[in-house]
């Protein structure tokens, strides 16, 4: 079964910092992965997908992230961080057939200090 | 663009109760999903549905059924709500040839 780990539950930058928030899965086959943010008391809206193609994939909001096969890992990143930035973010994968179910990563909070 | 709406943000009910939770999309899309969220756990899988009375457990079906009586809408019941059901649930839909799932703003609900 596919699972998903995304390394530490809570991180903290300084505004203008390098966001980095880890995600690594587990797959023999390549899933399509995705990043997602939750603003607190809403629902989760998609930032990124990686399915085929290219590794370095862009997405809103100036996040981006790059697929590692060889690494299994797909880790997000942002040059400068911005007080808007402060969310949740979940890491997911699916299968790349039939339903497309996700198994979402357990989330990381991040934190942007002022 | 792609709405998704529940039925309630903030939801109080006693244990024993019997509970309904509802969602709807506007995107005519084949596939629909209930997830449940808990702190440190991120969202599990409850139920989902990939066509009109079609549905399939999820990782964590126990306590819960669903109902899809109609493409846009899929509901979520609680026959016997208990206070281990406390959680946010967010419902997401799909069209069946895409991998991106949509979210709703998601239901707070609280089982006392």
């Amino acid at each position: 079964a596919q699972s998903v780990t995304q390394l530490g539950s809570h991180v903290s930058v300084s505004e203008g910092a390098l966001v980095l928030l880890r995600c690594n899965y587990s797959s023999s086959v390549p899933p399509y992965l995705f990043w997602y943010v939750q603003y607190p008391n809403q629902g989760l809206q998609l930032l990124l997908k990686y399915t085929t193609g290219a590794t370095l994939v862009k997405g809103i909001n100036g996040f981006e992230a790059e697929f590692k096969k060889s690494e299994t890992s797909f880790h997000l990143t942002k040059p400068s961080a911005h007080m808007s930035d402060a969310a949740e973010y979940f890491c997911a994968v699916s299968d790349i057939a039939g339903t497309y179910k996700y198994i979402f990563g357990t989330g990381t909070r991040l934190k942007v200090l002022a | 663009d792609v709405k998704v709406t529940q039925s309630s943000r903030y939801l109080v009910k006693r244990t024993g109760e019997k509970v309904f939770l509802e969602c709807v999309q506007d995107m005519d899309h084949e596939n629909m999903f209930w997830y449940r969220q808990d702190p440190g756990l991120g969202l599990r899988l409850i139920y989902f549905s990939y066509d009109v009375k079609m549905k399939e457990k999820g990782d964590i079906p126990e306590g819960y059924s669903v109902s899809r009586e109609k493409k846009e809408r899929f509901s979520l019941i609680l026959e016997s709500a208990s206070t281990n059901q406390t959680s946010m649930y967010l419902c997401a839909s799909g069209e069946a040839s895409q991998e991106t799932q949509y979210f709703g703003p998601g239901t707070r609900l609280l089982v006392l």
